[in-house]
C-alpha cells in the first residue's frame, strides 16, 4: 500500500539554524499540508499547499517557515531559524483529491537545542 | 472558529472492558470526522471517518463511532478492549468547503492505557 515518507525521523540542531524537512507524497496526491505535535500537546495545522502555492496557513506559519515542491515530487518544511519552541513532531500529510481523507507520514522529529 | 474537544485526557481500563471516548466538535456547517490512533513510537493512522449517510461508522480492529449531528458529537467505542488498544486517539474535523482548501482539526488527544 502506498504511503507517504519523511525524512529524517530525527532531527538535532542548534538554536538559529536552518533546518529542511523532507516528504515524499503518494504518487499522483495534489493536496499536501504540514501539521506540528509539540510533546504533549494536540497535533496543530501548520499550512496546505495546492497547485504549487499555499493555500492556507496558520498563525504558527510566519516569515521563519516556507514550503516548496523543488522537484515536482519531494514536498520541503523549512525553518530559517529555529528556537526552542519549533522543538516538535512535524508530520507531513497528502491526500488526491479534495474530499479524500489525508493520509499522514511518520513523522519528523525536531529537537532544537 | 471550528473546534474539536475530547472530554477524557487519559483513560485506564482493564482488558475486556467497554470503551467510549468523547468528541464534540463546533461548526454550524457540513463537517467531515476521523478518529487517528497513534501508538507509541508510531505515526497517526486513521481508525475511521465519516463523511455522509450511516451516522454509525466501523472502522478497523473493532472500533466504531456514531454522528450525532444534534449534539454535535462523534464517541468512539469499543465493546471489549485489548492490551495492544493502548495508544492514544485523536477526534479530527475537516470543514468542507469549496477550492479543496481544508486542513484538519485535531481535539487534543485521549490517552488509553489498557492493563492486562
Amino acid at each position: 500500500e502506498p504511503e507517504v515518507t519523511q525524512t529524517p525521523s530525527h532531527q538535532v540542531t542548534q538554536m538559529g539554524q536552518e533546518v529542511i524537512l523532507r516528504c515524499v507524497p503518494i504518487s499522483n496526491h495534489l493536496y499536501f499540508y504540514w501539521y506540528r505535535q509539540i510533546l504533549g500537546q494536540k497535533v496543530e495545522f501548520l499550512v496546505s499547499f495546492y497547485n504549487n502555492e499555499i493555500s492556507e496557513k496558520s498563525e504558527i506559519f510566519d516569515d521563519q517557515f516556507s514550503v516548496e515542491r523543488p522537484d515536482g515530487s519531494n514536498f520541503t518544511l523549512k525553518i530559517r531559524s529555529t528556537k526552542l519552541e519549533d522543538s516538535a513532531m512535524y508530520f507531513c500529510a497528502t491526500k488526491l483529491l479534495a474530499d479524500n481523507e489525508q493520509f499522514f507520514g511518520p513523522g519528523t522529529r525536531l529537537t532544537v537545542l | 472558529a471550528q473546534s474539536v474537544s475530547q472530554h477524557n485526557h487519559h483513560v485506564i481500563l482493564s482488558e475486556a472492558a467497554s470503551l467510549e471516548l468523547g468528541c464534540n466538535y463546533s461548526y454550524g456547517g457540513t463537517v467531515n470526522l476521523f478518529w487517528y490512533v497513534q501508538y507509541p513510537g508510531q505515526h497517526l493512522q486513521l481508525l475511521l471517518k465519516y463523511f455522509s449517510g450511516d451516522p454509525l461508522v466501523k472502522g478497523i480492529k473493532g472500533f466504531e463511532a456514531e454522528f450525532i449531528k444534534s449534539k454535535f458529537s462523534f464517541n468512539l467505542r469499543k465493546p471489549s478492549v485489548q492490551w495492544s488498544d493502548t495508544a492514544e486517539y485523536f477526534c479530527a474535523m475537516i470543514v468542507r468547503h469549496s477550492g479543496g482548501y481544508q486542513k484538519v482539526t485535531f481535539g487534543t488527544g485521549t490517552k488509553l492505557q489498557v492493563i492486562p
